[in-house]
């Protein structure tokens, strides 16, 4: 098992352009989150999704969508990147009943100049 | 809404000595809390959780954590320190809605601990 892995590592964009942060797990967990790190601040929810097909806002969702494309597989878009979007962006998966513990991707570094 | 507090920034120990990482936690009802552990440059690793139970929770690579109720705090404990386990700690608090497929977790702003050799 992989687990939870992410793409790209690291990313260099310039203000105004956009991209897509992928993620899949093979764990058959059905809920899937973003989070983003940033210094001093913990880890802040942006988008989850409880199963396929179905997503919902987080804590910090402005300049972010996400697509669950089916259930290993939860993307999170930023369609104009901001020098204010530059974080480490994680993303989690959890099995839905009875499982509390969420599990963590290794991260992608995203810089915005 | 609940919040979770790490009072240090940074923990300095000596190896071998015994090691405490601070959380208290805000929440109405029964708290879930969660410890996660971050090296340089990788992802959040699950250390231990406190659901229900016995007050002291044993984890991953000799932690533990004791859950206080009247204190509201979920410290993070190892006897002996190791120059490994240096590295980026997160208390964490689940998500108490009714949602149950969000369960999200807020997270602490995380404590740098430091195992000197």
């Amino acid at each position: 098992n992989a687990g939870v892995t992410q793409t790209p590592k690291f990313q260099v964009l310039k203000t105004g352009q956009s991209m897509t942060l992928q993620c899949a797990q093979d764990m058959n967990h059905n809920s899937m989150y973003w989070y983003r790190q940033d210094p001093g601040m913990g880890l802040r929810l942006i988008y989850y999704s409880a199963s396929e097909g179905t997503t919902d806002k987080g804590e910090v969702p402005n300049g972010y969508n996400v697509s669950r494309l089916n259930k290993r597989e939860f993307s999170l878009r930023l369609e104009s990147a901001a020098p204010s979007q530059t974080s480490v962006y994680f993303c989690a998966s959890r099995r839905l009943a009875g499982q509390e513990t969420q599990y963590f991707g290794p991260g992608t570094r995203l810089l915005v100049l | 809404a609940q919040s979770v507090a790490q009072p240090e920034d940074q923990v300095n120990v000596a190896e071998g000595n015994p090691l405490t990482v601070k959380c208290t936690y805000s929440v109405s009802g029964n708290p879930y809390l969660f410890w996660y552990v971050q090296y340089p440059n990788r992802g959040l690793q699950f250390l231990l959780k406190y659901i229900t139970g016995d007050n002291l929770v044993k984890g991953s690579y000799g932690f533990e954590a004791e859950f206080n109720k009247s204190q509201t705090s979920f410290h993070l404990k190892k006897p002996s320190a190791l120059v490994s386990d240096s590295a980026l700690y997160f208390c964490a608090v689940r998500d108490m809605g009714r949602d149950t497929g969000r369960r999200a977790l807020t997270f602490g702003s995380g404590t740098r601990l430091q195992v000197q050799p």
